[in-house]
Order: structure tokens, then sequence, then C-alpha cells
């Protein structure tokens, strides 16, 4: 059971340039998140997903973009990177909503993508 | 709007110090209470848990929480710390009922401990 997991862990960028970061959790969860971690301003959602095929926009969304093709999987991608895109980018899931039930949102944290964009 | 504060950014204590590191949180609705520890190197994990009932939560490490409903508080505490809980420390606060989905999980801008040996 390795919980979740991010690839790459570590990338350089030109600006301009693409990429797609990887997230993959076996845990069977429904929701997944992706975050960017700066200095001083905790974690900010970018996008997050509340089930296959689903994609929402969280509070930082521009300049990234996301799908959720298959469950376990969820990608952010970066179309055109920015220097202020670096940051590191961490992904989670959760259990989410249970039918009837409280909220389960103890989220699961990947290891983190360190992004730097020149 | 949501929002979590945390009131220190960073904090430096000697070991066998007390801790207690606050949260605020603003939110109208019933919620769940979260605290995450990031040590160096390291990805967030959960430390601690405010779901219902007891206010008073013990988490992990000798960690411990109480929920302060009338004055929106979360404040973690630790009666005795030790250099290895130098690490980075965030609050976190979700819904506890099904919404529109306009309000997910929000966390804290983060306290950065170190503890002197």
């Amino acid at each position: 059971n390795a919980g979740v997991t991010q690839t790459p862990k570590f990338r350089v960028l030109k600006t301009g340039q693409s990429m797609t970061l990887l997230c993959a959790q076996d845990m069977n969860h429904e929701y997944m998140y992706w975050y960017r971690q700066d200095p001083g301003m905790g974690l900010r959602l970018i996008h997050y997903s509340v089930g296959e095929g689903t994609t929402a926009k969280g509070e930082v969304p521009d300049g990234y973009n996301v799908s959720r093709l298959k469950k376990q999987n969820f990608l952010l991608g970066l179309e055109s990177a920015a220097p202020s895109q670096t940051s590191v980018y961490f992904c989670a899931s959760s259990l989410g909503w249970t039918s009837g039930g409280p909220s389960q949102e103890t989220q699961y944290f990947g290891p983190g993508t360190r992004l730097l964009v020149l | 709007a949501q929002s979590v504060s945390q009131h220190n950014h960073h904090v430096i204590l000697s070991e066998a110090a007390s801790l207690e590191l606050g949260c605020n949180y603003s939110y109208g609705g019933t919620v769940n209470l979260f605290w995450y520890v990031q040590y160096p190197g390291q990805h967030l994990q959960l430390l601690l848990k405010y779901f219902s009932g007891d206010p008073l939560v013990k988490g992990i490490k000798g960690f411990e929480a109480e929920f302060i409903k009338s004055k929106f508080s979360f404040n973690l505490r630790k009666p005795s710390v030790q250099w290895s809980d130098t690490a980075e420390y965030f609050c976190a606060v979700s819904p506890a009922v099904s919404n529109t989905g306009g309000f997910k999980t929000i966390f804290g801008a983060g306290t950065r401990l170190f503890v002197k040996a």
C-alpha cells in the first residue's frame, strides 16, 4: 500500500515550457487535490476532484489544468510555465463525503514535487 | 470568507519547554479541525483531528489540541518538546456537513517550530 505517490520529485523548467505532474493513490479515495506550498502562505488549493471524470477550481487555478480520467490518478498540467509557478506541489487524497454521514476529510499527502521555473 | 489564522510564524524553544501554537478560524457552520505536521524534507502528515465529541483530542507523539467553540480556536499543545519535534505545523479546517462544494479544507499559513537541543 503505497498511499499517495507523485512524479517527478524535482523538475527544472524554462519559462514557457509545459509539463505534467502525476499523482496516484491506491486507497480508493474519491477526492483528490493539488496544492502549492509557498513560504509564509501555507497550502493553497489549485484544483480538486470529487470523483472520476470531475474537476473543479480551487483558490489559485490560473495557469494550471487538471484531469481525472481514472479514479486513482490526478494529473496537474502547466501549459506555459512562469517563474511565479516556482513552488512545491503537493497532491492529496481523501475519502470524501460519506453517504448520510459526516465528512471524512482527513487528507493523505504525497511527498511533493519541487518545481523551479527559470 | 472562510479563513484560518495561525498566530506565530516562527517559534524557537529549548528541549523540555512547553508548547502552545494558536489557531483560530472563521466559519459559521460546524467544522472538522486538523493539525498536520511537516518534518524537514518530508510530506505533510496528520497529527490529530477533531470531528465531534470530547473537545480535547490527543494525537501522536504526545500532542493534544483543544477545540473551544466559543473562541473559534483549536490550539495545539505539548507539555515538553523534543528536538525531534522541529517541524512546520499547519492548522486546517473543513466543513463537517456536506455543502455545495464551495468550501473545502483551508490551511493556515503554518508555524515553523525549532527546538534547540
